[in-house]
């Protein structure tokens, strides 16, 4: 079992729409999450992190956490195809320093 | 204030070649981490220092890679006798280390890597 898995996609969403986007992860102690955006042949950007259970939001971007189900997710409103990249969900699994990836949603924003 | 700057930005080498990468973090971040990173999947941790001690090495770091951060500023990344599996982007980050949030990350630009 992968430490942090993410659906593949591609998810394709229209322009304006909620793209929802979900990570699991296996440490149940793991106590950070982090999402980043990456554009193709760019490096990843820090987009949120969350450390409590509920919902943070900044902007167009919301991160939910549920500790208990070992889920963190990351919804899009008002999709953008400048939104249209790879979002990769980081888990810090324990240690005090380390980040474990997942392979990285690829979200498509229909113009 | 810049960001997490790396050189050189993109490698084309032999294999069998010697390349050796850069990594200036940003400036008062005591952590600084490798990752590597291929085509469809995400970063993976390769190496990690606390000022210039460094803590710990995955084990996909092989005898061939080697890193220093030799006065808890820069850090290299050295990759001997390179093979065509080490194609690869590789990135470097930093973090504060302290603080609640001292585990935020911030990716530099990469180094891309090609081994012919």
């Amino acid at each position: 079992q992968k430490e942090v898995e993410q659906n593949s996609g591609p998810l394709s969403v229209p322009e304006g729409a909620i793209a929802s986007l979900n990570c699991t992860y296996s440490d149940r102690g793991s106590q950070s999450f982090f999402w980043y955006r990456q554009y193709s042949g760019k490096s990843p950007e820090l987009i949120m992190f969350i450390y409590s259970n509920g919902d943070k939001e900044d902007g167009r971007f919301t991160a939910q956490l549920n500790k208990a189900s070992q889920y963190v997710s990351l919804l899009i409103r008002d999709s953008q195809p400048s939104d249209s990249a790879t979002y990769l969900c980081a888990v810090n699994m324990g240690d005090d320093y380390k980040l474990s990836f997942g392979a990285g949603t690829t979200v498509t924003v229909r113009a | 204030d810049t960001g997490v700057s790396q050189n050189p930005r993109h490698k084309i080498t032999k294999r069998g070649q010697n390349v050796t990468f850069r990594c200036d973090p940003i400036s008062e971040h005591n952590r600084l981490y490798w990752y590597r990173q291929t085509l469809g999947q995400g970063p993976e941790f390769l190496t990690y220092f606390q000022n210039e001690a460094q803590l710990e090495k995955s084990r996909l770091l092989s005898d061939r890679f080697s890193a220093e951060r030799p006065k808890g500023s820069f850090s290299t990344l050295e990759i001997q006798r390179t093979e065509q599996g080490d194609s690869a982007m590789y990135l470097c980050a930093s973090s504060t280390g302290q603080g609640p949030y001292g585990n935020t990350i911030y990716f530099g630009e990469g180094s891309w890597l090609t081994v012919v």
